[in-house]
């Protein structure tokens, strides 16, 4: 069974500082997609970056970066010089590939990180 | 291009009616998920559609809830005999089942509170 541990419940910042969220998972795939979504307070799920699990090539988006590691089965994502419109929960997930078709199934999501960046 | 599209957004129902809720994927996506969101919880699987085909469903849909794609484009989730504890926001995604574009985008989702 695949399982997302988010151990950061709530995190609270102030606008500019650099923050890092935590995601550890847990599969017995060996192969597998890694997802991060934000929730903002109007609900939508809003999809952030999608992470292949034979790719461990940490990729940076602006002021967002996300370190993969294999080894420690962690996916962390950090925002760099945070602002307040980056208030959000944010979802790690984790998806099993369809053989048939090398695409990703259903997500399996943690509990997610509630942040909110004062000004 | 239109994003994933969810009817109605809110509902209220007492315990023991039925509801129904819709959702419009995006037009070219094959595959559509249902997902649950209770308080202070990531989103939980319930069932997918590829194509008009319901390929699985979670343990946690009861035989209470029903899920239709007639002809392959919006889907339907029906939950018969509602109870308090199927209060929840209900979340529609779709994606197109191809390596490397089967990215899920999410509806705005409906919110359900059984009185």
């Amino acid at each position: 069974a695949q399982k997302v541990t988010q151990a950061q419940t709530e995190i609270s910042v102030v606008e500019k500082e650099d923050v890092t969220l935590d995601c550890v998972y847990e599969t017995r795939d060996t192969t597998y997609y890694l997802f991060w979504y934000k929730q903002p307070p109007s609900g939508e799920l809003v999809f952030l970056i999608r992470r292949n699990s034979f790719d461990e090539q940490n990729e940076i988006s602006g002021r967002y970066s996300w370190n993969f590691q294999k080894s420690t089965s962690s996916f962390n994502f950090t925002i760099t010089a945070s602002q307040v419109v980056d208030s959000a929960v944010y979802f790690c997930a984790l998806s099993e590939i369809d053989i048939s078709s090398g695409s990703a199934r259903q997500l399996t999501f943690g509990s997610g990180t509630q942040l909110t960046v004062l000004p | 291009d239109t994003g994933v599209s969810q009817d109605p957004r809110h509902k209220i129902t007492k315990r023991g009616q039925n509801v129904t809720f819709r959702c419009d994927p995006i037009s070219e996506h094959n595959r559509l998920y249902w997902y649950r969101q209770t308080l202070g919880q990531g989103p939980e699987f319930l069932t997918y559609f590829q194509n008009e085909a319901q390929l699985e469903k979670s343990r946690l849909l009861s035989d209470r809830f029903s899920a239709e794609r007639p002809k392959g484009s919006f889907s339907t989730l029906e939950i018969q005999r509602t109870e308090q504890g199927d209060s929840a926001m209900y979340l529609c995604a779709s994606s197109l089942a191809r390596r490397g574009t089967d990215t899920q985008y999410f509806g705005p989702g409906t919110r359900l509170t059984v009185l």
